[in-house]
């Protein structure tokens, strides 16, 4: 069964360094999103991006954060530069869009492993 | 904007038993979803059920079940005959209906089973 992937698993930076979190979508997916999860607290949204653009982004995700779809396949998360409070889980999500497996009441998004971040 | 609620921080259950956690949501939309997760130790974000809100018949995935009340946004997980590994953080989560729509998470329940 087609899953997203994540790299790395976990990732440990100084604080003011630049990381780049790495996901794979599934293949034919058009939707892509970035979540955080801060140890212990719920999921939040970081952005939505469609058809190579942001299509909505949250407060969290401010001038430090980027994302971009370089290559048909892989779908990034940088942040240029880190922060303590930046130390959380990172969620990479897909979902497949109408006309897809399951058709359009799918509209499931399928979520990866996760990237662990900690900043030092 | 749409909140979720999970009133429950912590449940317990004893093996075999059935539980049933909360949680309530407001939006003044009339089309979306409504979904489960576990999270395991692990931490990888597992869909459990899913529910879309025109439906009126409740979800059902196995031992996993839910009583949606629309007219009240609410819409519980049962578990039945819990099992060890049913031990995780549930999420309940809501979803506007139109692709590409984020997901928005209540603050999650950890649930104990206990042998």
């Amino acid at each position: 069964e087609p899953e997203v992937t994540q790299t790395p698993s976990h990732q440990v930076t100084q604080m003011g360094q630049e990381v780049i979190l790495r996901c794979v979508p599934i293949s034919n997916h058009l939707y892509f999103y970035w979540y955080r999860q801060i140890l212990g607290q719920k999921v939040e949204f970081l952005v939505s991006f469609y058809n190579n653009e942001i299509s909505e982004k949250s407060e969290i995700f401010d001038d430090q954060f980027s994302v971009e779809r370089p290559d048909g396949s892989n779908f990034t998360l940088k942040i240029r530069s880190t922060k303590l409070e930046d130390s959380a889980m990172y969620f990479c999500a897909s979902n497949g869009g109408p006309g897809l497996a399951g058709g359009p009441l799918r509209n499931e998004q399928f979520f990866g492993p996760g990237t662990r971040l900690t900043v030092l | 904007a749409q909140t979720v609620t999970q009133s429950q921080p912590e449940m317990s259950v004893q093996e075999a038993e059935t539980v049933t956690l909360s949680c309530t949501y407001d939006t003044s939309e009339n089309n979306y979803y409504l979904f489960w997760y576990k999270q395991p130790p692990s931490r990888q974000m597992i869909l459990v059920i899913r529910q879309e809100a025109y439906k009126q018949q409740n979800a059902t995935e196995n031992r996993f079940s839910v009583n949606f009340q629309k007219a009240a946004k609410s819409f519980s997980l049962k578990i039945s005959d819990s099992q060890l590994g049913d031990t995780a953080m549930y999420f309940c989560a809501f979803m506007n209906m139109e692709y590409g729509n984020k997901l928005v998470f209540g603050a999650g329940t950890i649930l104990r089973v206990k042998s």
